[in-house]
């Protein structure tokens, strides 16, 4: 199974800050990583596809990197809608998901 | 537009049945892969169960593994986790979610959730 982490586990942030939030996996997982990003109480929602693909719809702000176990989701500029639990997760085998980041006002 | 609709949440004995459904619609069901996820309250994410287009191929984390059985009816559109053997740890509010593809896939579409909760 493939076993994914993330760092940091939970960050405070000012709006416009640049975040950056860091996933690794377990074995290479090739580009076959997503990101979603999570509100209280609503479903999750993807962001990045395919480590780097944006999902229709999704602000630019929000750009993916990586590949093999080190993948990377980046906020160029915070706003405050973005506060919000991030998860990565990987299709390379079924699949997993990291345990998320939360991101806090600061 | 796209929705999901779970149903048959509740409260269960541990041991116990019961059986999610889930309601599709704005999409052909039979062109998609179709999961299961769930979450903890106030915890993270866990991939339950994938069922292909065709019914024929089903993966599950190990966790469930001779306990839940994922299914579908693409005439009716909808699919459902039969979940046998309840326990404690099954509690969680369970998702269904379209699976774009099963190699290199992704939730693109995910329900509101219907909870269960396993307890005596």
């Amino acid at each position: 199974d493939v076993q994914m982490t993330q760092s940091p586990s939970s960050l405070s942030a000012s709006v416009g800050d640049r975040v950056t939030i860091t996933c690794r996996a377990s074995q290479n997982i090739h580009t076959f990583l997503n990101w979603y990003q999570q509100k209280p109480g609503i479903a999750p929602k993807v962001l990045i596809y395919s480590a780097s693909s944006l999902q229709s719809g999704v602000p630019s702000r929000f750009s993916g990197s990586g590949s093999g176990t080190d993948f990377t989701l980046t906020i160029s500029s915070l706003q405050p809608e973005d506060f919000a639990t991030y998860y990565c997760q990987q299709s390379y085998s079924t699949r997993s998901f990291g345990p998320g980041t939360k991101v806090h006002i600061k | 537009e796209v929705q999901l609709v779970e149903s048959g949440g509740g409260l269960v004995q541990p041991g116990g049945s019961l059986r999610l459904s889930c309601a599709a619609s704005g999409f052909t069901l039979s062109h998609y892969y179709m999961s299961w996820v769930r979450q903890t309250p106030g915890k993270g994410l866990e991939w339950v169960a994938t069922i292909n287009q065709y019914g024929d191929a089903k993966y599950y984390v190990d966790s469930v593994k001779g306990r839940f059985t994922i299914s579908r009816d693409n005439a009716e559109n909808s699919m459902s986790l039969q979940m046998n053997s309840l326990r404690a740890e099954d509690t969680a509010l369970y998702y269904c979610a379209r699976d774009s593809a099963w190699t290199n896939g992704y939730f693109d579409y995910w329900g509101q959730g219907t909870l269960l909760t396993v307890s005596s």
